[in-house]
């Protein structure tokens, strides 16, 4: 099955750094998601990116894709305290959407 | 905007009860899902349903579970008799769109503690 496993666990920067996450799956795509969760609360949709795109921006946010190495990365650009959460990608279609482990983000002020 | 929406926020229970978790997705969503994750850890896919049958379910997800979606608008978790690594924060999602594009739309979560 797709699954998405993020490095690094846990990521502690200052305020205004940039802040880059990894993510790797096993299987073939057509799209990867990454989601953003705050401490006990819901997942909150980030960005999607099909698998024929290699970059894709929203905001402060910039995802690549390298599909031969089965790998993406999400740069959060100017990082904010309030971006202190925990950021998963996610893979699979509309029957079944796997996360991964999840990166930890702390943003200190 | 509209949202998914989760009750209860937190149930206590006793080991070996029911528990029915419950779920209001968004209007015109046509998938929906139950994900689970234990304190610190992965988000885990339960299971998906879609036409009013499930998709695609997990091994997680024994004869312990069941999903019901009773009156077009709520879906429903229900566990059967509660164990003890049953605890852990549940999440309901929903979906619009066939396909494999598409965001899910997840609610705040409803907290399980069995005793």
């Amino acid at each position: 099955s797709q699954q998405g496993e993020e490095d690094p666990q846990a990521l502690s920067i200052q305020e205004g750094e940039n802040a880059t996450m990894n993510c790797s799956y096993k299987t073939s795509i057509n799209n990867l998601q990454w989601y953003r969760q705050n401490s006990g609360r819901g997942l909150v949709h980030l960005i999607l990116i099909r698998s024929n795109e290699r970059e894709k921006h929203s905001g402060r946010l910039r995802v690549t894709l390298d599909t031969s190495k089965k790998s993406s990365s999400l740069l959060i650009t100017a990082s904010r305290a309030a971006d202190t959460a925990s950021y998963f990608c996610a893979t699979g279609g509309y029957q079944k959407v796997t996360f991964g482990i999840g990166t930890k983000l702390q943003v200190i002020p | 905007e509209p949202e998914v929406t989760q009750t209860p926020s937190h149930q206590v229970t006793q080991m070996g009860q029911e528990v029915i978790l419950r779920c209001v997705p968004i209007s015109n969503h046509l998938y929906f899902y139950w994900y689970r994750q234990i304190l610190g850890q992965k988000v885990e896919f339960l299971v998906s349903f879609y036409n009013n049958e499930i998709s695609e379910k997990s091994e997680i997800f024994d004869d312990q579970f069941s999903v019901e979606r009773p009156d077009g608008s709520n879906f429903t978790l229900k566990i059967r008799s509660t164990k003890l690594e049953d605890s852990a924060m549940y999440f309901c999602a929903s979906k619009e769109t066939s396909g494999d594009t598409g965001e899910l739309f997840f609610g705040e979560g409803s907290r399980l503690t069995v005793l």
